[in-house]
């Protein structure tokens, strides 16, 4: 059974950059997608962006346009997320969520997700 | 303010049925499947029903989803106290091009 795990916890300072891993153990990139989806403190799931590993294609949501890269090496069955220009209001959980398949639009939805990683970004 | 429009909460009482319900567009639930997830809190997201109806493997059959035109609801029968969660529908945008959440669902089991 593949199981997503992410980078520890993370302190950014404003302006600076961050960058969160996760890891498949137990199985492989392969004919999956990968999604980053975020929570800030209190409020609901927002979602990143994602990435088809075998392609190397990624989608991103346009509030993160130009902010936002997420890479993945499928060597390691890595995914990485980074986000550029922290501001306080990224302070949030990241998490990165498996979809099996790899077409557009998705039909089966994120069935495993990672842990979490806490980015607090406070000066 | 989010794509999809749920109601902040809803309630019952242990052995009840409650509905929750997710409003979207033509663009997204009018044109794509229809997700829930529930989150317990402190933990990460779980996929309880996919493909407007379907539910994974282990999901009990008291949680059932239906989609119609624009809207789905997720039910929830035979309320236990353990399904005091939050709950979020989720749905794919083809004017964005990319995944769209409702707002979540408080349920509270009285």
């Amino acid at each position: 059974q593949v199981r997503l795990v992410q980078s520890g916890a993370e302190v950014k300072k404003p302006g600076s950059s961050v960058k969160v891993s996760c890891k498949a153990s137990g199985g492989t990139f392969s004919n999956y997608a990968i999604s980053w989806v975020r929570q800030a403190p209190g409020q609901g799931l927002e979602w990143m962006g994602g990435i088809i590993p075998i392609f190397g294609a990624t989608t991103y949501a346009q509030k993160f346009q130009g902010r936002v890269t997420i890479t993945a090496d499928t060597s390691s069955s890595t995914a990485h997320l980074e986000l550029s220009s922290l501001r306080s209001d990224d302070t949030a959980v990241y998490y990165c969520a498996r979809e099996i398949g790899v077409g557009t639009p998705p039909m089966n939805g994120m069935d495993v997700w990672g842990q979490g990683t806490t980015v607090t970004v406070s000066s | 303010q989010s794509v999809l429009t749920q109601p902040p909460s809803a309630s019952g009482t242990p052995g009840q049925r409650v509905t929750i319900s997710c409003s979207g567009s033509s663009s997204n639930i009018g044109s794509n499947f229809v997700f829930w997830y529930q989150q317990l809190p402190g933990t990460a997201p779980k996929l309880l029903i996919y493909r407007n109806n379907q539910r994974p493997s282990g999901v009990p059959d008291r949680f059932s989803g239906s989609k119609s035109g624009t809207s789905a609801s997720l039910a929830i029968s035979g309320l236990r106290s353990e399904d005091e969660a939050n709950y979020y529908c989720a749905t794919w945008d083809d004017s964005l091009s990319g995944w769209v959440f409702g707002g979540g669902t408080k349920l509270t089991v009285l």
